[in-house]
């Protein structure tokens, strides 16, 4: 069982919009804080954002500040991405991971597979 | 916080010992990271809080540092540790380093 699926990517035009999604399961959800990172093509890791495990809390990367927004549902156990004016940049795997401190704490520090995402006219 | 990761690539044998070094702009206490990266696969977590193991890994490596100097050592390099290696520093703004390449000899 993998603990962790990204869904949601594909081609969208510069400008448009995306609703990335990551569904968990085998572990207990709630308690992680909730990351997502992306890495563009022959590139390096690039975090995104941090969602709280109670979803108190949220940060971005300044990259994208302002145009995507994380949130997650506990009770269905799913994070998700919001992802609006999108541009080519943008363009890169995006994978869902759980905090390290959360980790240390409760054990899950597997990441997702990824979900692409290309942005592109 | 910017992390700088050193060297860029490492080019080293099987049975070789590997030091990749990470640097911070600022002190991010222990709050690091590092994770290793083969071609086309998700990262996985092999250490957090600077030195301590992730779950399943082994014990040829281990972490050190604190503040703004870390180091990740693979003590004899087994095959399947050629691959990229990233830094993090996870505070409320997260950071990666650019990575390290190592890369067979």
């Amino acid at each position: 069982q993998v603990p962790l699926v990204e869904s949601g990517g594909g081609v969208v035009q510069p400008g448009r919009s995306l609703r990335l999604s990551c569904a968990a399961s085998g572990f207990t959800f709630r308690n992680y804080g909730m990351h997502w990172v992306r890495q563009a093509p022959g590139k390096g890791l690039e975090w995104v954002a941090l969602v709280y495990h109670d979803g108190s809390k949220k940060y971005y990367a300044d990259s994208v500040k302002g145009r995507f927004s994380i949130s997650r549902d506990n009770s269905q156990n799913t994070l998700y991405l919001e992802m609006n004016s999108l541009r080519t940049e943008d363009t890169a795997v995006y994978y869902c991971a759980p905090d390290p401190i959360s980790s240390r704490v409760y054990g899950m520090q597997a990441w997702g597979r990824g979900t692409t995402v290309i942005v592109s006219s | 916080i910017v992390l700088t990761q050193s060297p860029g690539t490492l080019s080293l044998s099987p049975g070789e010992r590997a030091t990749l070094s990470c640097r911070a702009s600022q002190s991010v206490d222990d709050y690091v990271a590092w994770y290793q990266q083969t071609s086309g696969q998700a990262p996985r977590l092999l250490i957090y809080g600077a030195s301590s193991r992730a779950t399943g890994i082994p014990d040829r490596f281990s972490g050190s540092g604190s503040g703004t100097d870390f180091t990740l050592t693979i003590s004899r390099l087994e095959p399947e540790d050629f691959a990229v290696y990233y830094c993090q520093q996870y505070g409320p703004s997260p950071t990666f380093g650019q990575g390290t390449r190592v890369e067979i000899k």
